[in-house]
């Protein structure tokens, strides 16, 4: 069975620092990678996903990660933060054949103005 | 069309109560997904219908009953409930279950058991 571990489960930051959470996985076999964001209130949101090719993925709000296989990691980063980027960042992964999410525990990130 | 909806938003039951969550898709998704979600905790899998029948059940305890009328439609029915049951249950859809697809969330359905 896979597992999924994020490293912070709290991050505060001020705009404008450079944000970047850890994922790291365990499974056997081959992965599919994403980052869920959930913002106060709202409900779960994809903000990238990595499937195959190129292992740097963007994806919305200017957000990005990197899958490096060899570490077993898809670490999420963000430049520059904005105030509205205040949220809970959730790591995911399914196995390659299948649909089967399994989720990180969540990293808090609370963005001071 | 990218919503998933659910109703109702809040359920206050006791534990002797009946009640049902229902989860509704306009997006042609043929698999869908029930998700239990503690508090400060990852949402963690419940149920997977694909293609309206039943194709994976997480030993989830029997007090927890599925079921997918049609393929728009996912319903949690709730019997003999424990507080320990409070949760965030999110429904999620996806195009198939075969293949990874990304799955979309609803804004889940705050249950607390008294």
């Amino acid at each position: 069975a896979q597992s999924v571990s994020q490293h912070n489960h709290h991050v505060i930051l001020s705009e404008a620092a450079s944000l970047e959470l850890g994922c790291n996985y365990s499974y056997g076999g081959t992965v599919n990678l994403f980052w869920y964001v959930q913002y106060p209130g709202q409900h779960l949101q994809l903000l990238l996903k990595y499937f195959s090719g190129d292992p740097l993925v963007k994806g919305i709000k200017g957000f990005e990660a990197e899958f490096i296989k060899s570490k077993f990691s898809f670490n999420l980063r963000k430049p520059s933060v904005q105030w509205s980027d205040t949220a809970e960042y959730f790591c995911a992964v399914t196995p390659a054949a299948g649909n089967k999410l399994t989720f990180g525990g969540g990293t808090r990130v609370l963005v001071k103005p | 069309d990218t919503e998933v909806t659910q109703t109702p938003k809040h359920l206050v039951m006791g534990m002797t109560n009946k009640k049902s969550l229902k989860c509704e898709q306009h997006m042609g998704h043929r698999a869908m997904y029930w998700y239990k979600q503690k508090a400060k905790k990852p949402p963690e899998l419940m149920f997977v219908y694909s293609y309206e029948k039943l194709s994976i059940n997480e030993s989830v305890p029997s007090r927890f009953s599925p079921e997918c009328p049609n393929s728009s439609l996912l319903n949690l029915h709730l019997h003999a409930l424990q507080p320990e049951d409070s949760a965030l249950y999110l429904c999620a859809s996806s195009q198939d279950h075969r293949e990874v697809y990304e799955q979309y969330f609803g804004p889940g359905t705050r249950l607390t058991v008294t």
